[in-house]
């Protein structure tokens, strides 16, 4: 079966200052990763994705994450908050085999304070 | 592109009535997802359909939840009768081809409130 886990309900850090959201996942085969942000009263946003290729995947509004196989994490970083990045984020993961559905981690608050 | 679009984007109705959310996915996109989200639940996957077929409803809370989907270009998620604990955001996402290409895109989402 197929699990994300996102182990930080919240995260708080300085603008200015560099963050990290984590995320891990459980797949029996390869994974297909994501990461959205939602903002108030929005729908989920898609920042990027890892599928196949480098292990570092940049995606907008200067997110990166980075695929670790041997850690089976994908965490979510930025070297530079903005306060505007304050919202909900969401890592999900899918088997790359087949019709698996996405399955969505529960989410992690990011507050960046000015 | 529009996105996917989702009416209506607000619902207000009382226990006991049909509520019936509408989607209409990006154009060329193969799979279509229902979605709910809530403070208690999270976000929760309802049905996907691929190529307009249900692929797992598995997710679907009971008989009173039905969705269908006609064509490539429109899918309903109906509630009846609706019940105080179907209040939440529900959300339409699209899917292109699976593989190296694939994501998914949300709709903006209806916000229900069954009194």
């Amino acid at each position: 079966a197929q699990s994300v886990a996102q182990p930080e309900d919240q995260v708080n850090v300085a603008e200015g200052n560099p963050l990290t959201v984590k995320c891990t996942y459980s797949v029996s085969g390869n994974p297909y990763l994501f990461w959205y942000v939602q903002y108030p009263n929005r729908g989920l946003q898609f920042l990027l994705k890892y599928i196949t290729g480098d292990n570092l995947v940049k995606g907008s509004y200067g997110f990166e994450a980075e695929f670790n196989k041997s850690q089976t994490s994908f965490h979510l970083k930025k070297p530079s908050a903005l306060v505007s990045d304050s919202a909900l984020y969401f890592c999900a993961v899918r088997d790359a085999r087949g019709f698996q559905k996405l399955v969505f981690g529960t989410g992690t608050r990011l507050l960046v304070s000015p | 592109d529009a996105g996917v679009i989702q009416s209506p984007r607000h619902e207000v109705t009382e226990m006991g009535q049909e509520v019936t959310l509408r989607c209409k996915p990006i154009s060329g996109h193969n799979s279509l997802f229902w979605y709910r989200q809530t403070m208690m639940r999270g976000l929760e996957l309802l049905i996907y359909f691929n190529n307009n077929v249900p692929i797992d409803d598995s997710g679907m809370p009971e008989d009173r939840f039905s969705a269908k989907m006609p064509n490539a270009s429109f899918s309903t998620l109906k509630i009846q009768p609706s019940e105080p604990r179907d209040s939440a955001v529900y959300f339409c996402a699209s899917r292109g081809l699976a593989g190296v290409q694939e994501t998914q895109y949300f709709g903006p989402g209806t916000r229900l409130l069954v009194l």
